[in-house]
């Protein structure tokens, strides 16, 4: 399997703008999780899919914020508008609660920065 | 709420150091416990688990033992390599797949 991949893997956009985040998870995987790490705050667990159905959105920021999962082979995460704090980078992984006992595979990340 | 706290970084060694990377958490269960590795520009990989007390985790000469009585999961390697210059992050999982992390601590071996 080609492992977790995302796209792209780097964004550099201008304040305001709408920023898209893709993630395509192992196939197999029944979980999918969106992460984000910067230096100041390490690494936050924004939100989290089981079977496409969001369990824990608690870490999302704000609701400039949104994810879905439309299918077990996609996921997005949309910043709208887009402001410089978001500037950091933003980790996918995914999980299988048979397979693998709950191992999280991570994706090599986008890195964002907003002007 | 659960947490997982680990060694301040930045940690510097020399090739063939001893390591210890200190991991201390808290949690009402009984949790699995992890150490995952980021070489730089790269997103998190496992490196070793337990998942039950006095279980021993152990990957690419790095070890770590699940001590219930201390709360601790200690990451040691005997002998460090250049190769090793990562970033290291302690987490837990309590039944669900949520991982909770550590703060990550930054090793850098120097030749």
């Amino acid at each position: 399997d080609a492992g977790v991949i995302q796209s792209p893997r780097h964004e550099v956009t201008e304040m305001g703008q709408e920023v898209t985040l893709r993630c395509k998870p192992i196939s197999g995987h029944n979980s999918l999780f969106w992460y984000r790490q910067t230096m100041m705050r390490g690494l936050e667990l924004l939100i989290y899919f089981n079977n496409n159905v969001p369990i824990d959105d608690s870490g999302m920021p704000e609701d400039r914020f949104s994810a879905k999962m439309p299918n077990a082979s996609f996921s997005t995460l949309k910043i709208q508008p887009s402001e410089p704090r978001d500037s950091a980078v933003y980790f996918c992984a995914s999980s299988s609660r048979t397979e693998t006992k709950n191992i999280q595979y991570f994706g090599a990340g986008t890195r964002l920065s907003v002007l | 709420g659960d947490s997982v706290t680990q060694m301040e970084g930045p940690v510097t060694l020399s090739e063939e150091a001893f390591l210890t990377i200190n991991c201390t958490y808290t949690a009402t269960g009984y949790p699995s416990l992890f150490w995952y590795v980021q070489y730089p520009g790269e997103g998190l990989q496992l490196l070793l688990k337990a998942t039950k007390a006095d279980d021993k985790g152990s990957n690419k000469g790095f070890e770590a033992t699940y001590r219930k009585e201390t709360t601790s999961f200690h990451l040691e390697k005997g002998s460090v390599q250049v190769s090793d210059s990562a970033v290291y992050f302690c987490a837990l999982s309590q039944g669900a797949q949520k991982l909770v992390f550590g703060q990550g601590t930054r090793l850098t071996i120097n030749p």
